[in-house]
């Protein structure tokens, strides 16, 4: 049972690229979780997904930023225009249910702007 | 607002002895509250679970406390060992939402053969 797998595990884009970071749940988990951490600093809660639809995009920055979680497929989070203080670890979860359940973190996709 | 607080945020012991990471929280209205691992440029490793309703878990030389009146939790680690060297992270869902983990700081361990 393999378990979150997230690719690519690390990314370097130039100042406004675009930046697609993919997350495949464990099996039989249908609720997504994105996270942001940047150096030095504590993981922030960016985004909850379950399968077509947004849940809580509360942490996510206002622009530039999208995620979706297909019928099929893995979550993709976005980043369009990359810019330098978007450098961090981006980590997947998933969890089997919405509330009362162990959640499992992905290796994260460490992102670099240059 | 769900504010996560971790002290020490560092600690250096020598191996074999007994360790305890304190984690505490603003709100109490938790629906659990998770303690994870996690090694330099890796992701997080799921710990131990303990839901609102309990009181403790344990998992081999980990024992995990949660108090809500005080909004305290402890992970006391028994006989340590270089391989418990990791940064360690509690967090809590507010049960108002659920699934939206916020996370302390952390604790970086390091225990010294």
């Amino acid at each position: 049972n393999a378990g979150v797998m997230q690719n690519p595990r690390h990314l370097v884009r130039r100042r406004g690229q675009e930046a697609r970071l993919r997350c495949s749940p464990m099996k039989g988990h249908s609720h997504v979780y994105w996270y942001r951490q940047l150096p030095e600093e504590g993981l922030k809660f960016m985004v909850y997904l379950q399968k077509e639809n947004i849940i809580d995009e509360s942490g996510m920055p206002k622009e530039r930023f999208s995620a979706e979680f297909p019928k099929e497929g893995p979550s993709i989070l976005r980043i369009q225009q990359v810019v330098r203080g978007d450098s961090a670890a981006y980590f997947c979860a998933s969890s089997p249910g919405a509330q009362g359940n162990t959640i499992y973190f992905g290796e994260g996709s460490w992102l670099t702007v240059v | 607002k769900q504010e996560v607080t971790q002290i020490p945020a560092a600690l250096s012991v020598p191996e074999g002895e007994n360790l305890v990471l304190n984690c505490s929280f603003t709100d109490s209205a938790i629906y659990n509250l998770q303690w994870f691992r996690q090694d330099p440029g890796k992701g997080l490793t799921s710990l131990l679970l303990i839901q609102s309703s309990q009181r403790e878990q344990t998992s081999g030389r980990l024992n995990a406390s949660l108090d809500k009146s005080s909004g305290r939790s402890t992970l006391y680690i028994a006989a340590s060992q270089p391989g418990d060297s990791a940064t360690y992270l509690c967090a809590a869902p507010l049960s108002s939402s659920g699934s939206r983990l916020t996370f302390g700081e952390g604790t970086q361990l390091t225990v010294n053969p």
